[in-house]
C-alpha cells in the first residue's frame, strides 16, 4: 500500500490551459512537498505546505488536512512546464518521507 | 543552481564494491537528505541528519550508512553493492531539520555492473 497517491499519472495538455495535479495521503504529517523534476534528472521544490494554500507565479498548491489531499495547480501552463511533478510528504510519526509516483506532464505548443 | 553539490556526477563499479558518495550542503544549512531514485522504486528517502546527528532513518539498507561530518558536508557509504542499486542518489540541504524547504543536489548516478 502506498502512503501517498497521485493521479493522473500522466497528462498532455495544450498551452495555456489550466492544469490541476491531485495527491492523497495515508499517514498523518507534519508538511508536503510539491518537487519538480525536469527531463535532465534535477530536483526543485515548489512548494512545501503544513496548512492552507501557496501561490509562486502561476502555480498554486493547496492542502485540506482533514480530508489528507493536496493539489497542484498551473495556470496558462507552459511547454517549459514540462516536467515530472512529484508529491512527497513528511510523516508526523518517526520524520519519514514518502513519495508519490509522480505525475509526467507534457504541455504542446 | 541550488547551492547544494554532490561528485561524483557519475559512478560506475562493480558488484561487491563499496562507493562513497559526497555532499556539501547550501551554505548555512544544518541538515542534510539523502535520497535514492531508481526505475523501479522511484524516489525513497534514505536518511537525514541534522548539524551532525542523525535525525530520522527511512529505507536504508544495513549495507548502506551515511555520516554529516563537523564541516556540514555528508557522506553516504555503500557496500557489498549489487546491481539493484544502480540508481540516482540525490542529496538535498534545508536550514533546520524540521519543516523546511529543501534545496536539492544535482545526483550521483550510480551504475552497478
Amino acid at each position: 500500500k502506498n502512503e501517498v497517491e497521485q493521479s493522473p499519472q500522466n497528462l498532455t495538455a495544450q498551452e495555456g490551459e489550466f492544469i490541476t495535479i491531485n495527491c492523497s495521503y495515508s499517514v498523518g504529517i507534519s508538511a508536503l512537498h510539491w518537487l519538480q523534476q525536469h527531463p535532465g534528472g534535477g530536483i526543485v521544490s515548489l512548494f512545501m505546505l503544513s496548512s492552507g494554500k501557496k501561490k509562486h507565479g502561476r502555480l498554486i498548491a493547496t492542502i485540506n488536512i482533514q480530508e489528507k489531499h493536496s493539489s497542484l495547480h498551473i495556470t496558462a501552463s507552459h511547454p517549459r512546464d514540462s516536467a515530472v511533478y512529484i508529491c512527497a510528504v513528511r510523516a508526523n510519526t518517526g520524520n519519514q518521507f514518502y513519495f508519490g509516483t509522480g505525475t509526467s506532464l507534457t504541455v504542446i505548443p | 543552481d541550488s547551492g547544494v553539490t554532490q561528485t561524483p556526477k557519475h559512478l560506475i563499479t562493480a558488484t561487491g564494491q563499496r562507493v562513497t558518495l559526497r555532499c556539501s550542503p547550501r551554505s548555512g544549512d544544518l541538515s542534510v537528505y539523502w535520497y535514492q531514485q531508481s526505475l523501479d522504486q522511484g524516489l525513497q528517502f534514505l536518511i537525514q541528519y541534522y548539524n551532525g546527528e542523525e535525525r530520522a532513518k527511512g529505507n536504508i539498507l544495513e549495507r548502506f550508512s551515511a555520516q554529516q561530518f563537523p564541516d556540514l558536508h555528508s557522506e553516504l557509504n555503500l557496500s557489498s553493492l549489487e546491481l539493484g542499486d544502480s540508481a540516482l542518489y540525490f542529496c538535498a540541504s534545508s536550514v533546520w531539520g524540521g519543516g523546511n524547504e529543501q534545496f536539492f543536489g544535482p545526483g550521483t548516478r550510480l551504475t552497478v555492473l
